[in-house]
């Protein structure tokens, strides 16, 4: 089975701090995907990687980066948190050519305050 | 700029009712459309539509793509509890980057309750 796990069920912040989102898989994925849900939104995504040190910018990067140095682990930073990236963020996963099927981990909910 | 728009956003029926959901489109370079089923975790993965008119079909659930009119529909026939879930449509489409994944446009989601 795929397994993608990410550094944290749960996160409080500050309106200013630097945040890292830790995602791991463990399927040799060339693909890996950041989004974040939000109610009445959907899923939105942020950044995506097809291979390590590559990334491409999503629907909405603004006030986000990625690092991709490693194959099995895809980070989402935000420089500096504001309240309205407030949300639930979803990592997911998948082969190369295959973007359609995507393991998806169980999502960090951040609260910036 | 692509856009999935899905409809009902929520919808409420009783257990054993017959329900239709809709997922309408536009896409630059349409490559596949896909059904996810998301409870109170991450999305699971339903079907995935590439060609007009073939229906995929796993048990109760069955889905169908008509890339002429740009929409598919998601039908759940003899609908149990078990299905109440958000069900997300989204599409894929061939990447410029050549990278091989361009990441998937989603549509809100219809919120499906079912009760007893």
């Amino acid at each position: 089975d795929v397994k993608v796990t990410q550094s944290s069920r749960y996160l409080v912040k500050r309106t200013g701090e630097k945040v890292f989102l830790e995602c791991v898989q463990d399927m040799d994925h060339e693909n890996m995907f950041w989004y974040r849900q939000d109610p009445g939104l959907g899923l939105r995504l942020i950044y995506f990687s097809y291979d390590v040190k590559m990334k491409e910018k999503g629907d909405i990067p603004e006030g986000y980066s990625v690092s991709r140095e490693k194959k099995e682990r895809f980070s989402l930073i935000l420089e500096s948190a504001s309240t309205n990236q407030t949300s639930m963020y979803l990592c997911a996963s998948s082969a190369p050519g295959q973007a359609y099927e995507q393991y998806f981990g169980p999502g960090t909910r951040l609260t910036v305050t | 700029e692509d856009k999935v728009v899905q409809s009902p956003l929520s919808l409420v029926v009783h257990e054993g009712d017959t329900v239709t959901l809709n997922c309408s489109y536009e896409v630059t370079n349409f490559r596949s459309l896909l059904w996810y089923k998301q409870e109170k975790k991450a999305p699971t993965f339903l079907f995935m539509l590439t060609s007009s008119g073939i229906e995929k079909k796993s048990g109760r659930l069955s889905s169908i793509l008509d890339k002429k009119e740009l929409f598919s529909i998601l039908n759940i026939t003899a609908t149990q509890t078990g299905d109440s879930a958000v069900y997300l449509c989204a599409v894929e489409a061939y990447s410029y980057s050549g990278g091989g994944a361009d990441g998937l446009t989603f549509g809100k989601g219809t919120h499906l309750i079912i009760q007893p």
